[in-house]
């Protein structure tokens, strides 16, 4: 059975910093995308970062550009975003999501086919 | 970044309904869409990806159709446990970027 598992958030200060991790279990971890998507209450789904298999590529949202930083370690099928210079605005439940990158004759098709259950970063003073 | 825009914002439908979605992009995205059930206090379900490829486990009821700027998620008889919002997501480029939300009741 596939389980992504996200740990690391709480309440912080304007400024701030906090570590998310994304623990994986039930699939080759070290051969998917992976990415982290948040939600602000009551709000829809924005994209915050992704990260390749090897770990050799990175994007962000523009959002979050210079302050978070996205990282795994494949060795321990776990999945990283350190988040600097929070903002009330980031207040938000943020997911990670495995992404197969499924490749056929038409391209490589990027989605997120399994999502953790989600931890609540709450940015306040 | 591409803009994605859903239709309606919301809707109610009886059990047995045929139900569409539709999603626009800002600019064309060929086959390179997503669609997402969420319930209440939980993460997103993968249902549709390509546009048009059903992810495994997810009823037949549920379609997607489309390509370029236009595409549609149909639920062929809607059932109760169908409620929930659903979003489309582009992954032609990032910044990859989803609609809105779609909200279905039952009525």
């Amino acid at each position: 059975e596939v389980q992504l598992v996200e740990s690391g958030g709480g309440l912080v200060q304007p400024g701030g910093s906090l570590r998310l991790s994304c623990a994986a279990s039930g699939f080759t971890f070290s051969s998917h995308w992976m990415h982290w998507v948040r939600q602000a209450p009551g709000k829809g789904l924005v994209w915050v970062s992704r990260i390749k298999s090897d770990g050799r590529s990175t994007s962000y949202a523009d959002s979050v550009k210079g302050r978070f930083t996205i990282s795994r370690d494949n060795a321990k099928n776990t999945l990283f975003l350190q988040m600097n210079g929070l903002r009330v605005e980031d207040t938000a439940v943020y997911y990670c999501a495995s992404d197969p990158d499924i490749c056929t004759g038409g391209g490589c098709y990027s989605n997120f086919n399994f999502w953790g259950q989600g931890t609540l970063v709450t940015v306040s003073s | 970044d591409i803009q994605m825009t859903q239709s309606p914002p919301s809707l109610s439908a009886f059990v047995g309904d045929r139900v569409t979605i539709t999603c626009r992009a800002s600019q064309s995205i060929s086959s390179y869409l997503n669609w997402y059930q969420q319930k209440p206090g939980k993460a997103p379900k993968l249902l549709i990806y390509a546009a048009s490829i059903l992810q495994s486990g997810v009823p037949s009821s549920f379609s997607g159709s489309g390509s370029g700027t236009d595409f549609t998620l149909t639920i062929s008889s809607l059932q109760p446990e169908d409620s929930g919002r659903y979003y489309c997501q582009q992954s032609y480029k990032t910044p990859y970027t989803f609609g809105q939300g779609t909200k279905l009741e039952i009525k």
